[in-house]
């Protein structure tokens, strides 16, 4: 089974502060990407990564960066938190992009809460 | 970019009734439609899948229809049970792309 696994579960930072989320993916997959789940706005991709050291904004990127210095590792930096960044955060991984019809396999998510 | 419209937002449905959640999508070179289900709590699980030059998918109780000249797809759940309840999510891509999320169905199904 492919495992997807997140650092935290719940985190709570004060506005302002350096936030780190981590994702880890044991099945040796290519891409992995970061979402944003937000009630009536679905999931929105934050960045997503088709290799070590490659990155490639989504659609919502403003506020956030990302790093991959290892294949089964990718990182969500939030530079200085604010509090419209309260949500959900989703990690995925996929051997392929979505076109090649590859599943992405989800972690359980990190729920931020910026105050 | 890939535009995906999702309807209804949410859904309530006896059990054993069907469930029909529909998308439409602005990019006719599309070609792969995903759909995701999501349970309370947990995190997003591909469900079933369609790719272009296929018109219908069935597994079990559930199916997907692509029509490509309207540019929309739909999820249909026949006969369905309380542990469908979740929050379902279409989606759609094309060529090396990314994929788009709609905005999400809540399916309850009461018992």
């Amino acid at each position: 089974d492919v495992k997807v696994t997140q650092s935290s579960r719940y985190l709570v930072k004060r506005t302002g502060e350096k936030v780190f989320l981590e994702c880890v993916q044991d099945m040796d997959h290519e891409n992995m990407f970061w979402y944003r789940q937000d009630p009536g706005l679905g999931l929105r991709l934050i960045y997503f990564s088709y290799d070590v050291k490659m990155k490639e904004k989504g659609d919502i990127p403003e506020g956030y960066s990302v790093s991959r210095e290892k294949k089964e590792r990718f990182s969500l930096i939030l530079e200085s938190a604010s509090t419209n960044q309260t949500s959900m955060y989703l990690c995925a991984s996929s051997i392929g992009l979505a076109g090649e019809g590859d599943t992405q396999y989800f972690g359980p998510g990190t729920r931020l809460t910026v105050l | 970019g890939e535009n995906v419209e999702q309807h209804p937002s949410t859904l309530s449905v006896q059990e054993g009734d069907s469930a029909v959640i529909k998308c439409t999508y602005s990019d006719s070179a599309s070609n792969y439609f995903p759909w995701y289900k999501q349970e309370l709590g947990k995190r997003p699980q591909l469900i079933i899948d369609i790719r272009s030059n296929v018109g219908e998918k069935k597994d079990q109780r559930i199916a997907v229809t692509l029509n490509k000249t309207a540019k929309h797809f739909s999820l249909h759940i026949t006969e369905t049970q309380p542990e469908d309840s979740a929050v379902y999510f279409c989606a759609a891509s094309k060529g090396y792309s990314t994929l788009t999320f709609g905005k999400g169905t809540m399916l309850l199904v009461s018992p």
